[in-house]
């Protein structure tokens, strides 16, 4: 089973240049997450989708920007990257939102901005 | 605002029993989530706790007490492959049943 699958692994960008970080989920979530992860301060979200063309923002949503067009796919975008979005961010899904359903991470994208 | 706290570090021995705690604040409680992350890895879910008491799975425990605001998750019979950070989470209420909030975590270095 692939579960959650992050693309890419690892990226280098420069300040100003624009990408856009890939998650895809096989297991029919709802809802789905993405994290950004900084030494020391845990696991904070910055965008969130509880359907298919739905999205909100998180805790950091600031330079991010989202889309889920499909169901099992969560884009998370970066238009003008900056040396501050250095980091290692995560993408989750969960069945729904019940507290009792775990959520399921990817295995990460880390993203140097020089 | 709502937020969790845990002990940055802890180190114990191989065999051994350690324990994490976690204290939160919130206007509002789902529940109480574990999560362990090796370096380098992805965090994975172990444990929820809705009511106070004890869950036991294996060799990892969780306890939950609503009205101290406080949980622990146990691990017995250390081994080298669970040092590891590991974090509680909440759901936040203010936002309805959708958005989880993180503690800093744990890391838990196990000794030979």
């Amino acid at each position: 089973n692939a579960g959650v699958t992050q693309t890419p692994k690892f990226r280098v960008l420069k300040t100003g240049q624009s990408m856009t970080l890939l998650c895809a989920q096989d297991m029919n979530h709802e809802y789905m997450y993405w994290y950004r992860q900084d030494p020391g301060m845990g696991l904070r979200l910055i965008h969130y989708s509880v359907g298919e063309g739905t999205t909100a923002k998180g805790e950091v949503p600031d330079g991010y920007n989202v889309s889920r067009l499909k169901k099992q796919n969560f884009l998370l975008g970066l238009e003008s990257a900056a040396p501050s979005q250095t980091s290692v961010y995560f993408c989750a899904s969960s069945r729904d939102s019940n507290s009792n359903q775990p959520q399921h991470f990817g295995d990460g994208t880390r993203l140097s901005i020089l | 605002g709502q937020s969790l706290e845990q002990p940055s570090e802890v180190t114990a021995v191989e065999g051994a029993i350690v324990q994490i705690n976690c204290t939160y604040q919130t206007s509002g409680f789902y529940g109480l989530s574990w999560y362990q992350q090796h370096d380098g890895g992805a965090p994975t879910f172990l444990s929820y706790n809705a009511l106070d008491g004890l869950e036991e799975t294996g060799r990892f425990s969780s306890f939950l007490s609503r009205s101290d605001s406080y949980g622990y998750l146990l691990l017995q019979e250390l081994q080298m492959k669970d040092s590891a950070s590991y974090f509680c989470a909440v759901r936040d209420p203010t936002s309805g049943t959708y958005k989880y909030i993180f503690g800093t975590g744990t890391r838990l270095k196990v000794l030979a």
